[in-house]
């Protein structure tokens, strides 16, 4: 148990389906990041929450939208999702700030498929 | 921009041998180097983080190092045992802020233990 959750573990939705997956973490950290694994990929910055202000977003399809209503919550809405967009999300967390360990933890991930 | 790059892409060892793992990058300013393992479809664990002042990072049987310098880095396994068996990845947190700040990935080294 690294002290970040994620919900749900797998998730199955169809192309015009609505889903969110949500991430919690417990470890005072003050920044969020929402990762995409894809096979044979390294992983990709999604999006980066500093203070439950957006700072990063990379580039990433309106089909996701995060939210981030406090430093321990973070969500990342889906609609309208494509096949190829079926992947391991991940969530992280850390301090931020040059005077701070930033060791970056991550939950255990959203397996999503997407039909 | 920031590449990492490790090698092997894929390593099988017999339980009980010494094994090197291999982390390149590109731009050696960086603020920390950060190792993590992934078992099959779970999240990453961190196993150790170099800060950019320091050379080696020992935890049990895992030793750390980097060589900002030269851009490397290497974890060290010792008396390898297959429930070391997992992907082992690789991370650089950039020194500037906003998008050169975020970790890095390279894509992992999948390293087997044979029984």
């Amino acid at each position: 148990e690294t002290g970040v959750t994620q919900t749900p573990r797998h998730l199955v939705m169809g192309m015009t389906n609505k889903k969110s997956l949500k991430c919690e973490q417990h470890l005072g950290h003050n920044a969020m990041y929402w990762y995409k694994q894809s096979a044979k990929k390294p992983l990709e910055l999604m999006f980066v929450y500093n203070f439950k202000e957006q700072t990063e977003n990379n580039s990433v399809p309106s089909r996701f939208s995060p939210e981030c209503p406090n430093s321990s919550h973070l969500f990342l809405h889906l609609h309208t999702l494509q096949p190829e967009d079926s992947a391991l999300y991940l969530c992280a967390s850390s301090h931020t700030g040059t005077a701070m360990n930033t060791e970056a933890f991550f939950g255990q991930g959203t397996r999503l498929t997407v039909v | 921009k920031q590449e990492v790059t490790q090698i092997p892409a894929a390593l099988s060892v017999p339980e009980g041998e010494n094994l090197v793992l291999n982390c390149s990058f590109t731009d050696s300013a960086i603020y920390n180097l950060q190792w993590f393992r992934q078992d099959p479809g779970k999240g990453l664990t961190s196993l150790l983080l170099i800060q950019s002042s320091q050379r080696e990072q020992t935890s049990g049987r895992l030793n750390a190092s980097l060589d900002k310098s030269s851009g490397r880095s290497t974890l060290y396994i010792a008396a390898s045992q297959p429930g070391d068996s997992a992907t082992y990845l690789c991370a650089v947190k950039g020194r500037g802020g906003g998008s050169q700040g975020n970790l890095i990935f390279g894509k992992g080294t999948k390293l087997s233990v044979k029984p």
